[in-house]
């Protein structure tokens, strides 16, 4: 079945730019939404922003000025940069497969994210 | 504080049955379908219910999910020990950003 894998620096610099990659494997990346969501420790779920396979994406207003996301399909890959970072930005990062489609008979949008990456801690801290 | 509101904690004895309140807007809920999470202590987060009622394959019959409105409730019965966990509802807000409840810490007494 689909796994992701989350990659990147477990620490990063306050005003610097945290880079995160997440690995697709036993599937292809194609054709889905992937997207990126944060917990900072003891704290819930905030969902950072999706993109799909042709690149398109949407992110998190509230993050959203801060935020690039990116696809690699020949590396089965999809990235995270979140720039200017502070303490506040410490968190556990996961990466999810997103089923997402609008239901044409109720007008409304579906959604849910799995699987899920196990998760990788970044701390922002000089 | 998040746009979809949940208990902080629920609790109930082995064997019972205990449900989850998850409470948004017609921004979110109202117009959109719900999906719940179930997050081991030390884990990543893990899909129990998606669409608002539907299990996922693997997850047992013993949990339950509805919408009325613009709120959604987890049910979980028979619970058993290995149910303590932090369980989180979801769905897409009017912008299409996804928006998280804050979350329901369950205790099995």
């Amino acid at each position: 079945q689909v796994q992701l894998q989350e990659s990147g620096p477990g620490l990063v610099k306050p005003s610097e730019t945290l880079s995160l990659t997440c690995t697709v494997s036993g599937g292809s990346i194609s054709s889905y939404y992937w997207s990126w969501i944060r917990q900072p420790a003891g704290k819930g779920l905030e969902w950072i922003g999706r993109i799909y396979t042709s690149g398109s994406t949407n992110y998190n207003p509230s993050l959203k000025s801060r935020v690039t996301m990116s696809v690699d399909t020949s590396k089965n890959q999809f990235s995270l940069k979140l720039s200017s970072v502070t303490a506040a930005d410490t968190a556990v990062y996961y990466c999810a497969r997103v089923r997402s489609y609008y239901d044409i008979l109720t007008g409304y949008y579906t959604g849910w994210f799995d699987p899920w990456g196990q998760g990788t801690l970044v701390t922002v801290s000089s | 504080q998040s746009v979809l509101t949940q208990p902080p904690s629920v609790s109930a004895a082995p064997g019972q049955k205990v449900t989850i309140s998850c409470s948004g807007s017609s921004s979110n809920i109202g117009n959109n379908y719900v999906s719940w999470y179930q997050q081991l202590p030390g884990t990543a987060p893990k899909l129990l219910i998606y669409e608002n009622n539907k299990r996922p394959s693997g997850i047992p019959d013993r949990f339950s999910g509805s919408k009325s409105g613009t709120s959604a409730t987890l049910g979980i019965t028979g619970l058993q020990t290995g149910d303590e966990a932090d369980y989180y509802c979801g769905t897409w807000d009017s912008s299409l950003s996804w928006v998280f409840g804050g979350g329901t810490k369950l205790t099995v007494l």
